[in-house]
């Protein structure tokens, strides 16, 4: 397997731009979750899905952000519009539904905004 | 509010010594405990993990110590090789679902 897709691996935007992260879960995973990571709060849960559905959001830092899962392949992490401090390395993980289950990582997407 | 608690947030620790890194938690619901190992631009992957119904597990030169009453868990090192230097993320779950609580991370420099 190919494990957890995540594009692009890097992006640079303007702030007030438009930024969309993509991520494709292992074939077969039913958990999808989104995850910021910086210096200063380590790793954050931002969203995550079951079976495409969303559970849990509370960690999305503002309406600014939204995430969609319109498929079990695929997931998208918006942020409109972007902001110096959304500046972060951002993950997607994917794994079964179910208790103790190993969350399997992307590689990440280092989004700079100037 | 972080629910798990981690220190120290950097290491540096000598070839062949000994790393120890160490999580707290107050939610007594959680009853799963995975240590997590990200190296330089990777995304974390599962290193060893706990339950608490067991006050050690050990996988070759890593062990990790829980202790129920006190709410505390740690990861050892044996040991400590070059290429363990990575960052180190502890975090735990409920047993009502598949959400991780993650610690802030711990970055390990193991010196030759």
């Amino acid at each position: 397997d190919a494990g957890v897709i995540q594009s692009p691996r890097h992006e640079v935007t303007e702030m007030g731009q438009e930024v969309t992260l993509r991520c494709k879960p292992i074939s077969g995973h039913n958990s999808l979750f989104w995850y910021r990571q910086t210096m200063m709060r380590g790793l954050e849960l931002l969203i995550y899905f079951n079976n495409n559905v969303p559970i849990d959001d509370s960690g999305m830092p503002e309406d600014r952000f939204s995430a969609k899962m319109p498929n079990a392949s695929f997931s998208t992490l918006k942020i409109q519009p972007s902001e110096p401090r959304d500046s972060a390395v951002y993950f997607c993980a994917s794994s079964l539904v179910g208790y103790r289950n190993e969350q399997f990582f992307g590689p990440g997407t280092r989004l700079t905004v100037l | 509010q972080q629910q798990v608690k981690q220190s120290p947030q950097s290491l540096i620790v000598q070839k062949g010594g000994i790393s120890i890194i160490n999580c707290a938690y107050e939610n007594t619901a959680f009853d799963y405990f995975p240590w997590y190992q990200q190296f330089p631009g990777k995304g974390p992957a599962l290193l060893i993990a706990i339950r608490p119904d067991v006050s050690e597990k050990k996988e070759g030169r890593f062990t990790i110590s829980f202790n129920k009453s006190a709410k505390q868990f740690s990861l050892h090192i044996m040991d400590s090789q070059p290429g363990d230097s990575a960052t180190y993320f502890c975090a735990a779950s409920t047993y009502t679902g598949n959400q991780f609580y993650f610690g802030t991370g711990t970055s390990l420099t193991v010196i030759p």
